[in-house]
């Protein structure tokens, strides 16, 4: 079965400076690797996804994220930070099991951005 | 805003009890799909609906259930409620063209929270 690790459960960075937040996955073959965030009382919203090719995929809001199948892991990038990033991030991993198309969800990681 | 509904926005409720949660994809959208977000167990995906058809399963208790209407709109049925139901309960809805849940990108609602007492 699929699993995601997000070690970090609070992250708290300067607005302006760079950010990483961490995901590794746990998965027998190529999985489908997606970043959500989720800002206070609002629903997820999809940043970016990977399925294959590229392995540095863009997504919205100025993120990106590194797909290395060697260190399992898809850690999301973003090169200066807005106190509007503030939020929850959530790693997520998709993959077909038993017929079925299923995602599993890391615990997520709070992002506070200081002025 | 996301264009994906969800009734009522809290629902206060006591152990044993039943209860819907309602949810309009999309305009155009053919998948829904369902999510329960707790405390204890984080970010779940519970249940995954195409064009009225169930595609996908995930944690869903045998004491919940779903199902997708012809107009689209999806419902969640949660019965006997214990206190461990408490939770923000999600709806998502995507286009569905393939039914395929990884390519799909998911809109999502802005949640129903159920508080169980």
């Amino acid at each position: 079965a699929q699993s995601v690790t997000q070690p970090d459960i609070h992250i708290t960075v300067s607005e302006g400076a760079s950010l990483e937040l961490r995901c590794n996955y746990s998965y027998g073959a190529t999985p489908y690797l997606f970043w959500y965030v989720q800002s206070p009382g609002q629903g997820l919203q999809l940043l970016l996804k990977y399925f294959s090719g590229d392995t540095l995929v863009q997504g919205i809001k100025g993120f990106e994220a590194e797909f290395k199948r060697s260190q399992s892991s898809f850690n999301l990038r973003k090169p200066s930070v807005h106190w509007s990033d503030a939020a929850e991030y959530f790693c997520a991993v998709g993959a077909n099991s038993g017929g079925y198309q299923k995602v599993t969800f890391g615990t997520g990681t709070k992002l506070q951005v200081i002025p | 805003d996301s264009g994906v509904t969800q009734t009522p926005k809290h629902l206060i409720t006591a152990t044993g009890q039943r209860v819907t949660l309602r949810c309009s994809p999309r305009s155009g959208d053919l998948s829904v799909y369902w999510y329960q977000q707790s405390l204890d167990q984080g970010l779940q995906f519970l249940i995954h609906y195409y064009n009225g058809e169930e595609r996908a399963k995930g944690n869903i208790l045998e004491r919940f259930s779903a199902q997708q209407f012809p107009d689209l709109h999806s419902e969640l049925n949660l019965s006997s409620l214990e206190l461990g139901d408490s939770a923000l309960y999600f709806c998502a809805s995507s286009v569905g063209v393939s039914g395929g849940f990884h390519t799909d990108t998911q809109y999502f609602g802005p949640g129903t929270r159920l508080t169980v007492l």
